[in-house]
């Protein structure tokens, strides 16, 4: 089942703050976020597992709510370069597959 | 820096031929992942290769195959394109399998199939 991600897309001001979304209606045991630019690879950013463990960017801050099967990243004080589409993953539990959700566009205007 | 490379940015092919696209990692990671992205669909996992010659079907693998004989080549195979096969293909690598391991991404390959 993939993962939906909201909202679908997000417009701000620089220095304004936003939150995307990532749920499951699965359990969810891990927790990936890629950032792509537009004509660009996807670029990693974190990776929260069940139990509070983190690895990634310091200067992104997520959250991983297990019971709520639900992760959220938070940008804030956004920046021109916090531009692109982000993506949720979550591998298919014991199958080493990743699905990934649809994405947010978020665009952050001067 | 990890760099994932694939053969072509943008490709143009007729209904029926067969194409092929490669992609190439240099930091001798064993898994390699191939990838479509379409609007609204988001990433969608085609094939995946945990070793060279071992590959494993993702969620989409009809009417492509894969070829993994050196560990740093994962090529993606369109037996017999058609228009439906048209998309972003993305390429991926990573140095593990599981839920700690990243993945990096390729800048992908455009293909039109007309």
């Amino acid at each position: 089942q993939q993962p939906v991600q909201s909202p679908q897309a997000v417009i701000l001001r620089e220095g304004e703050d936003a939150v995307i979304n990532c749920s499951s209606s699965k359990a969810l045991y891990s927790v990936h976020w890629y950032r792509q630019k537009h004509g660009e690879a996807p670029v990693f950013l974190m990776i929260l597992l069940k139990g509070g463990e983190q690895k990634g960017h310091d200067k992104i801050s997520a959250s991983f709510n297990e019971k709520k099967q639900q992760s959220s990243l938070y940008l804030t004080a956004s920046q021109l370069s916090y531009s692109g589409t982000y993506f949720c993953g979550t591998e298919k539990s014991g199958t080493y597959k990743y699905i990934f959700g649809t994405g947010t566009r978020l665009k952050v205007l001067a | 820096d990890v760099k994932v490379t694939q053969s072509s940015r943008y490709l143009v092919k007729r209904t029926g031929e067969k194409v092929f696209l490669e992609c190439v990692q240099d930091m001798d990671h064993e898994n390699m992942f191939w990838y479509r992205q379409d609007p609204g669909l988001g990433l969608r996992l085609i094939y995946f290769s945990y070793d060279v010659k071992m590959k494993e079907k993702g969620d989409i693998p009809e009417g492509y195959s894969v070829s993994r004989e050196k560990k740093e080549r994962f090529s993606l195979i369109l037996e017999s394109a058609s228009t439906n096969q048209t998309s972003m293909y993305l390429c991926a690598s990573s140095p593990g399998l599981g839920v700690y391991y990243e993945q990096y991404f390729g800048p992908g390959t455009r293909l039109t199939v007309t």
